[in-house]
């Protein structure tokens, strides 16, 4: 079984202010997939990221920056110098190779504040 | 390219009526899925299809449902009958090589049954 758990059920924010959102997974496969995706008050999901177990890399893009660590089984997403157009849901999900699911987070809401 | 197409946009129906949701992925992506959002489960997976053939269909909430991929660019989720726990936001979703990959969502349907 697959679990992902996101403990930050809302997070609010005055603009410019650093946030990073939380992730914690569970899975028994050695080879899997860690997605963060943002659901805007629009409601559509948009994909932001996708890592590999086995790329530990931290990656950056813009503002974005992601956390993976196998040894704590994170996959933490920070936004540096947050914006009013960042609010919105934010979802991290997990995939294995053993099943045929995605399981996604319950979600964090972000609300960043002018 | 337009994305994943969802329709209706919203549908409003009374309690044991048919509904169908119909959904066009993106062109040359071979894997769809269908979504469930509601406040209380969260993102929920229906079933997914790859290459047109149902891969898992654990999700399916009970024999009132039903979803069908005829060909590679078009999928329906039927509900039938209809009844007012099924009130959610339906998600269709597409990837280019399955459930390890990045999807990408339609805009949904809101689904209302009375």
């Amino acid at each position: 079984a697959q679990k992902v758990t996101q403990a930050q059920t809302e997070i609010s924010v005055v603009e410019k202010e650093d946030v990073t959102l939380d992730c914690v997974y569970e899975t028994r496969d050695t080879t899997y997939y860690l997605f963060w995706y943002k659901q805007p008050p629009s409601g559509e999901l948009v994909f932001l990221i996708r890592r590999n177990s086995f790329d530990e890399q931290n990656e950056i893009s813009g503002r974005y920056s992601w956390n993976f660590q196998k040894s704590t089984s994170s996959f933490n997403f920070t936004i540096t110098a947050s914006q009013v157009v960042d609010s919105a849901v934010y979802f991290c999900a997990l995939s294995g190779t053993s099943g045929s699911r995605l399981t996604f987070g319950e979600g964090t809401q972000l609300t960043v504040n002018p | 390219d337009a994305g994943v197409i969802q329709s209706p946009r919203h549908e409003v129906t009374e309690m044991g009526q048919e509904v169908t949701l119909r959904c066009k992925p993106i062109s040359g992506h071979n894997s769809l899925f269908w979504y469930r959002q509601t406040m209380m489960r969260g993102l929920e997976l229906l079933i997914y299809f790859n290459n047109n053939v149902p891969i898992d269909d654990s999700g399916m909430p009970e024999d009132r449902f039903s979803a069908k991929m005829p060909n590679a660019s078009f999928s329906t989720l039927k509900i039938q009958p209809s009844e007012p726990r099924d009130s959610a936001v339906y998600f269709c979703a597409s990837s280019y090589r399955g459930i390890n990959t990045e999807a990408f969502f339609g805009q949904g349907t809101r689904l209302t049954v009375v």
